[in-house]
């Protein structure tokens, strides 16, 4: 069954801890991302890698942090530095890193802090 | 479910009509749009692409139009059925980008 998963589904943190969400895909897809979700908002884009050991900032990278040491996997950690970290976070993936190759979605993960 | 959508502008629909959602896009230089479809509690799904070079495309009860002079999208779904109840995202980016833009969204309910 090949796709995108994430876990966990749900998930709390007190402030000031940092968290670690998990992203995996066995679709051989060279490029991942991260995305947050907001009520009301479009996804905007935290951060995404093209390839194994590389990744870029998007454009709300503040207070995320990212490693992409093996193809399948792209965790992200939100650290306590983040403001406002509450949100549903999605991590996708495509074949090459281009807008005109289509992601594909993980399930997302929400993130509430207490 | 999620919490996603809970201020988005709402379209409601009779099983069976014709839904179009539309989206207004932001920048001219974008030339590859495409429509996602979420539905509640599950990441977004890729329904439709189009190119700028295209005004018109079509897919399974799914058709996009482009008008690029008003810079506007939209979506049409034949035959609305309760199954098509989601959010729907409009997105945009340009060949050779790396970063797709997405719109806010339009939630769509289809009543039985």
């Amino acid at each position: 069954d090949g796709g995108i998963t994430q876990s966990p589904k749900y998930l709390f943190r007190k402030e000031g801890q940092n968290v670690t969400l998990s992203c995996e895909q066995n679709l051989n897809h060279d490029a991942m991302y991260w995305y947050r979700q907001d009520p009301g908002q479009g996804l905007r884009l935290i951060y995404y890698s093209q390839i194994v050991n590389d990744f870029q900032k998007g454009d709300i990278a503040e207070g995320y942090s990212v490693s992409r040491e093996k193809k399948e996997s792209f965790p992200l950690t939100v650290t306590s530095a983040q403001k406002n970290p509450t949100a549903f976070y999605l991590c996708a993936s495509s074949r090459l890193a281009g807008v005109t190759d289509t992601q594909y979605f993980g399930p997302g993960t929400r993130l509430t802090v207490l | 479910g999620e919490s996603v959508g809970l201020h988005l502008p709402t379209l409601s629909v009779q099983e069976g009509d014709n839904s179009i959602i539309n989206c207004a896009y932001s920048n001219s230089a974008s030339d590859y749009f495409i429509w996602y479809k979420q539905e509640s509690g599950k990441g977004p799904q890729f329904i439709i692409d189009i190119r700028s070079n295209m005004d018109k495309r079509q897919g399974q009860r799914v058709t996009v139009l482009l008008n690029k002079t008003v810079k506007h999208l939209s979506l049409q779904i034949a035959a609305t059925q309760p199954g098509d109840s989601a959010v729907y995202f409009c997105a945009e980016g340009y060949t050779g980008g790396f970063k797709t833009i997405f719109g806010a969204g339009t939630r769509l309910f289809v009543k039985a």
